[in-house]
């Protein structure tokens, strides 16, 4: 299997839930994102890890929490969201976090707060 | 600060007719410039990167992007499209730190039979 695999692919959810996004990546990158995609919106990077240190939260609300606990994988914890958190969350890679590196990403996890 | 403007929201066109999306960023520093293409329940695919020297930058699918230091743009063009060139396609920018892209609100390109 190659490149980044998100799962699950849709997810549906209370406000009330607690789930996680899980991202995989097969690429041997050392830098991982998360970027949120709302419709009528330009794509919102969140967080960035590097060599599984976040090196950037991008004043992300304190209910959604990142662990990135090797440098293939990345979650990312829900709990007590809101209707508008419900977008498209798309996970990326690159080779070492350089500004001249292209990112390469995952299909998303569609999620939707009910 | 950087920011990216996508100067069109939707670009209808006929296949096998030329297309051209345009994107202007700016930036206080030296950026390098991409343009990602989604399809329909996908994610984001690399069509093209400018990172120095050739102002002319050509990607997959037959498309290729010009770099215009001037104008601050980078526009995107297809001499002849293909329906399945429907898609969304983003333009982006990229600075130093941690490579963090910032991105134009998307531009749909709809080629009709």
């Amino acid at each position: 299997e190659t490149g980044v695999t998100q799962t699950p692919r849709h997810l549906v959810m209370g406000m009330t839930n607690k789930k996680s996004l899980k991202c995989e990546q097969h690429l041997g990158h050392n830098a991982m994102y998360w970027y949120k995609q709302s419709a009528k919106k330009p794509l919102e990077l969140m967080f960035v890890y590097s060599l599984e240190e976040r090196v950037e939260n991008n004043s992300v609300p304190s209910r959604f929490s990142p662990e990135c606990p090797n440098s293939s994988h990345l979650f990312l914890h829900l709990h007590t969201l809101q209707p508008e958190d419900s977008a498209l969350y798309l996970c990326a890679s690159s080779q070492d976090g350089q500004g001249d590196q292209p990112q390469h990403f995952g299909d998303g996890t569609r999620l939707s707060i009910l | 600060a950087q920011s990216v403007t996508q100067l069109d929201s939707q670009v209808p066109v006929f296949e096998e007719a030329p297309v051209e999306l345009r994107c202007n960023y700016s930036s206080s520093v030296s950026v390098y410039l991409f343009w990602y293409v989604q399809y329909p329940n996908q994610g984001l695919q690399l069509l093209l990167k400018y990172l120095s020297g050739s102002t002319l930058v050509k990607g997959i699918n037959g498309f290729e992007a010009e770099f215009n230091k001037s104008q601050t743009s980078f526009h995107l063009r297809k001499p002849s499209v293909h329906i399945s060139d429907t898609a969304e396609y983003f333009c982006a920018v990229s600075g130093t730190s941690y490579g963090k892209l910032t991105f134009g609100q998307g531009t749909i390109l709809t080629v009709h039979p």
